[in-house]
């Protein structure tokens, strides 16, 4: 079955950049649908941060814009988020995710704690 | 800017039927479909319905999904409740550009 797994530093310095990779088991991320990326502050609700096409389209959440680069990479079935210039309001449980055609979150990787702290 | 609005808590108790709203502001709800997302705590969040009103496979037919453009809101209604159904509830759409919409999410106690 499709399956999603987020990696990455779990501490980043505030002023640095968070980046994170999703692997994708189980499905081909050339073949069609978009992937994203949704977040998660300790206690709070989800925010949807961005979202790619399997052919590049991206989109992205109007108030991060100018800080987060989503990009895809078909050779070795990922996608990968860079948010730059994080503070401890990005401190958060990054969840990355299958997106389908009427933009329904359909598969979600089990997320992954990313703190900021110096 | 679209955004769906939920109450912070509901509670009903165990075979009660409760409903939980998400109303869209900022345009219409019903212009894109909607979908609701279970989370238990420490967890990833999983579909409950999609597309307004389906049901993925392995989800009881005790969870509906409803849209009412008149008050410009969805519904997740959960009839004959369950302790496992305690967890939190989010809606989610997308506005004119694409951009994925959350709902702030409910809490849901069974009592």
């Amino acid at each position: 079955q499709v399956q999603l797994l987020e990696s990455g530093p779990g501490l980043v310095k505030p002023s640095e950049t968070l980046s994170l990779t999703c692997s994708v088991s189980g499905y081909s991320i050339s073949s069609g649908y978009y992937w994203g990326w949704i977040r998660q502050p300790p206690g709070k609700g989800l925010e949807w941060i961005a979202t790619i096409y399997h052919s590049g389209s991206t989109y992205y959440n109007p108030s991060l814009t100018g800080r987060v680069i989503i990009s895809i990479d078909t050779s070795k079935n990922q996608f990968s988020l860079k948010l730059s210039s994080v503070t401890a309001a990005d401190t958060a449980v990054y969840y990355c995710a299958r997106i389908t055609a009427n933009l329904q979150f359909d598969i979600w990787g089990q997320g992954t704690m990313v703190t900021v702290s110096s | 800017n679209f955004m769906l609005t939920q109450p912070h808590s509901v509670s009903e108790s165990p075979g009660k039927t409760v409903t939980i709203s998400c109303t869209g502001s900022g345009g219409s709800i019903a212009s894109n479909y909607v979908q609701w997302y279970q989370q238990r705590p420490g967890s990833a969040p999983t579909t409950m319905i999609y597309e307004d009103k389906q049901r993925p496979s392995g989800v009881p037919d005790r969870f509906s999904g409803s849209v009412d453009s008149s008050s410009n809101s969805a519904s997740l209604t959960i009839s004959g409740l369950k302790t496992e159904d305690e967890a939190d509830y989010y809606c989610q759409s997308y506005d004119s550009s694409s951009h994925g919409v959350f709902g702030g999410g409910t809490k849901l106690t069974v009592l």
